[in-house]
């Protein structure tokens, strides 16, 4: 079966400093990735997705980047966190042209 | 003009009563999907139940069934014999168009099933 890891699980960084995100998942090949952000109480911003490695989509303008250096691995980077950064940062997997995506644990990034 | 709405910040019901929640969207493509997530107090999404646009009938899976009224352009999630493990919160979501493409999500209700 398939299944997706994040981590760190939580995350208390300053800012001005860097930032780096990881998913994985196992279980099934080529998936398709998603990084998603949600503020609290609020709703998910998809940030980035990638249908294969080195193809990253970003749907949001922001000082975050994202690389899929390998086919299952999905990083989220920034290289100055902001304030506005804060949040829950969830990664999600769909396969092929299955349209249901299944997140992971989640990463809660507070930046002070 | 948001694509997902849910009207209902939050929602209360006793346990083993029915309650419903509701999502309308907004889209011009013909071929789309609906979707409901459950995000509990831990934070993880858990894919609940789908439904396609051209579906000739509403999706259900285990307790939880899908009241999709198209020309209304609706989705409405039922959750039947609500349990105390059903307090959460629930999003609506959309995909539009038959190829790829990503999910939009509404901003959530927030579901307390009390004893």
């Amino acid at each position: 079966s398939q299944t997706i890891h994040q981590w760190p699980a939580t995350l208390v960084q300053p800012v001005g400093s860097p930032l780096s995100l990881e998913c994985t998942v196992e279980g099934t090949s080529n998936p398709n990735l998603y990084w998603y952000r949600q503020a609290a109480g609020r709703g998910l911003q998809l940030l980035f997705y990638s249908v294969g490695i080195g193809q990253i989509s970003s749907e949001v303008p922001q000082n975050l980047s994202a690389s899929r250096p390998q086919d299952r691995q999905f990083i989220l980077s920034s290289k100055k966190l902001l304030l506005s950064d804060s949040g829950f940062y969830l990664c999600a997997w769909s396969q092929g042209r299955a349209y249901e995506q299944y997140f992971g644990p989640g990463t809660r990034l507070t930046v002070t | 003009a948001q694509k997902i709405t849910q009207t209902q910040p939050g929602m209360f019901v006793q346990e083993k009563e029915a309650v419903t929640l509701d999502c309308t969207y907004d889209t011009s493509d013909p071929s789309y999907g609906l979707f409901w997530y459950k995000q509990p107090s831990s934070g993880e999404m858990i894919f609940l139940i789908y439904q396609g646009s051209y579906d000739q009938q509403n999706a259900t899976e285990g307790r939880y069934s899908l009241n999709f009224q198209k020309a209304r352009k609706s989705a409405n999630l039922v959750i039947s014999a609500s349990q105390l493990g059903d307090s959460a919160m629930y999003f609506c979501a959309m995909r539009e168009g038959s190829g790829y493409s990503t999910l939009t999500f509404g901003k959530g209700t927030m579901l307390l099933v009390s004893p």
